[in-house]
C-alpha cells in the first residue's frame, strides 16, 4: 500500500528564518512526486512535480528536491505570505495520488 | 480562466437526505477526481474518471456515486447522507493521469 508521511505537522518560523519540510514516501513505481500549497478555505494549488531522484525545482523562495525515499521543500527567507499548509502527494503504479496530511506553516512578521 | 468550479460552496443536510455536488472544468482535461478532506487527514480519493463515460472507484467510494456524461462535468451524488460524510469535498482535473491536478475551492458539507 502506498504511503506518504509529512513532517513536521506544524512549523512556526520568524520572517527570514529558512527551514525545510519533509515528505517521506513508500510508493511502488513512482511516477511523480507533487507539492501543493493550500490556503484556508481554498483548494490545493500546484507548486512542483519531481519525477526522478536528484531532481530539483525552484520557484521564488521555494525549492523542492527528491531522493529515492524522501522529498524536501526548502523555504529560504520566508515571508508572512508564505504561511499556508503544504501538501505532498505521490503518484505510483496504482495510478492514484496518495496525499500526506500536510505541514501547516506559519511565518511570523 | 475559471478552471475547476464547484457548487455549492456550503451545504447542511439532514441524515438520510440526498444531494448532488456539482463540478465542472473548462480546461478540456481528460481526468477528473473527487476527494474528501477531513481535519488532520490527507485528501482521500472517492471516485475518478479517465474520460466521458468511464468512472472508477477510489479509496473511499462507499456512500457515493458519480457519472461522467461529458468531458466538462463530473457530479458526485450522496444518496443517503450520514454524519460520517461530513467533510470538505474537492473536485480536481488533470490532462493525463500523471500530470498535475487542478483543484476547485471545495464544498463544505455538514450532515446533522
Amino acid at each position: 500500500e502506498d504511503q506518504v508521511t509529512q513532517s513536521p505537522e506544524a512549523l512556526r518560523l520568524q520572517e527570514g528564518e529558512s527551514s525545510s519540510l519533509n515528505c517521506s514516501y513508500t510508493v511502488s513505481g513512482l511516477r511523480g512526486l507533487f507539492w501543493y500549497r493550500q490556503d484556508p478555505g481554498k483548494g490545493p494549488e500546484f507548486l512542483f512535480t519531481l519525477y526522478s531522484a536528484g531532481e530539483e525545482k525552484e520557484k521564488e523562495r521555494l525549492k523542492a528536491t527528491l531522493t529515492k525515499k524522501e522529498s524536501f521543500l526548502h523555504i529560504t527567507a520566508p515571508k508572512p505570505e508564505d504561511s499556508a499548509t503544504y501538501l505532498c502527494a505521490a503518484h505510483g503504479s496504482a495510478r492514484q495520488l496518495t496525499f500526506g496530511s500536510g505541514t501547516q506553516l506559519t511565518v511570523l512578521p | 480562466n475559471a478552471g475547476v468550479t464547484q457548487t455549492p460552496k456550503f451545504r447542511i443536510l439532514k441524515i438520510g437526505q440526498s444531494m448532488t455536488l456539482q463540478c465542472t472544468q473548462d480546461m478540456n482535461h481528460n481526468y477528473m477526481y473527487w476527494y474528501r478532506q477531513d481535519p488532520g487527514m490527507g485528501l482521500k480519493l472517492i471516485y475518478y474518471s479517465v474520460g466521458a463515460g468511464i468512472t472508477d472507484k477510489g479509496e473511499v467510494p462507499n456512500g457515493y456515486n458519480v457519472s461522467r456524461s461529458t468531458t466538462e462535468d463530473f457530479p458526485l451524488r450522496l444518496e443517503l447522507a450520514a454524519p460520517s460524510q461530513t467533510s470538505v469535498y474537492f473536485c480536481a482535473s488533470s490532462l493525463q493521469g500523471d500530470q498535475p491536478q487542478h483543484f476547485g475551492d471545495g464544498t463544505r458539507l455538514s450532515i446533522l
